[in-house]
C-alpha cells in the first residue's frame, strides 16, 4: 500500500528565508504525488502535483517540488518565505489507476517576522 | 477551476441525533466523490468513496451503518452521521475528481469542509 511520511510536524522559518518541507513516499508502483495547503478552517488547495512528466514541478505561490525516485522523496521548497505562507501543508500520494488520495500527517509552517 | 461546495459549513447537534452533510460539484459532474474526516491538528483520513448510483466503498475501520453515504446524482453526495456522539465531532471534507486517473489533467477538488460538533 502507498503512504507518505512528512518529516517535522512543525517548521519555522524567517520571512524571506528558504522554505523546505520534507516528504518521503512509499509506493509499489510509480505514484502520483501532491502537495496541498490548508488555511485554518478551510478546505485544501492544490499547490502542485507530480504526474510522471517533469521531475521538477512548479506550483502556485512560488512553490516547487522535485521528485527523486532514488530517494523516494518529493520535498516542497520556496526560495523566499512570505508571512502569507503560514499554513498547514500536506503531502499526498495516489496510484496511477486508483484515484484515492492518501495524505501525510501534515506540517505546520510558521513564518517568523 | 472546478468548485466543490459543502453544506452546512458548520453544525452543532445533540448526542443521539443524526446530521446530514451535503457535497456538491457546482460546475462539473462527478461519478465518484470522496469523504474525509480530519481531527484537530491532524491529517485527513479517507472514510469512503461515494459512487453515483451504487453503494459506497468504505475504508477499513469505518462503520458504514453509522456514516451513511448516498450519491443520488452526478453532482451531489451526502454523508449522514447517524446517532452522533461527541467522538464524532470532527471536520468533514469531501472531494471530487476531474479528469481521468493516470492522465496529467486529473485533479481532485476539495470542498471547504463541514465542522461538526456533537454536544
Amino acid at each position: 500500500a502507498q503512504s507518505v511520511t512528512q518529516l517535522g510536524s512543525h517548521v519555522s522559518v524567517s520571512e524571506g528565508a528558504l522554505v523546505l518541507l520534507r516528504c518521503n513516499y512509499s509506493s509499489s508502483v510509480p505514484p502520483y504525488l501532491f502537495w496541498y495547503v490548508q488555511y485554518p478552517n478551510q478546505g485544501l488547495q492544490l499547490l502542485l502535483k507530480y504526474t510522471s512528466a517533469a521531475t521538477l514541478v512548479k506550483g502556485i505561490n512560488g512553490f516547487e517540488a522535485e521528485f527523486k525516485k532514488s530517494e523516494t522523496s518529493f520535498h516542497l521548497t520556496k526560495p523566499s518565505a512570505h508571512m502569507s505562507d503560514a499554513a498547514e501543508y500536506f503531502c499526498a500520494v495516489s496510484l496511477n489507476r486508483d484515484d484515492k488520495i492518501i495524505f501525510g500527517k501534515g506540517t505546520r509552517l510558521h513564518i517568523l517576522p | 477551476g472546478a468548485v466543490v461546495s459543502q453544506h452546512p459549513s458548520w453544525v452543532i447537534c445533540k448526542s443521539g441525533t443524526s446530521v446530514k452533510i451535503e457535497c456538491r460539484s457546482l460546475d462539473f459532474q462527478a461519478t465518484t466523490m470522496f469523504w474525509y474526516r480530519q481531527f484537530p491538528k491532524q491529517s485527513l483520513m479517507l472514510m469512503a468513496t461515494s459512487n453515483e448510483g451504487s453503494k459506497a466503498t468504505y475504508e477499513q475501520g469505518v462503520e458504514k451503518d453509522k456514516f451513511l453515504i448516498n450519491h443520488a446524482s452526478l453532482t451531489l453526495s451526502t454523508l449522514t452521521v447517524t446517532s452522533a456522539h461527541p467522538e464524532d465531532s470532527s471536520f468533514y471534507i469531501c472531494s471530487a475528481p476531474v479528469g481521468q486517473p493516470g492522465r496529467t489533467d486529473y485533479e481532485q477538488y476539495f470542498g471547504p469542509g463541514t465542522r461538526l460538533t456533537v454536544t
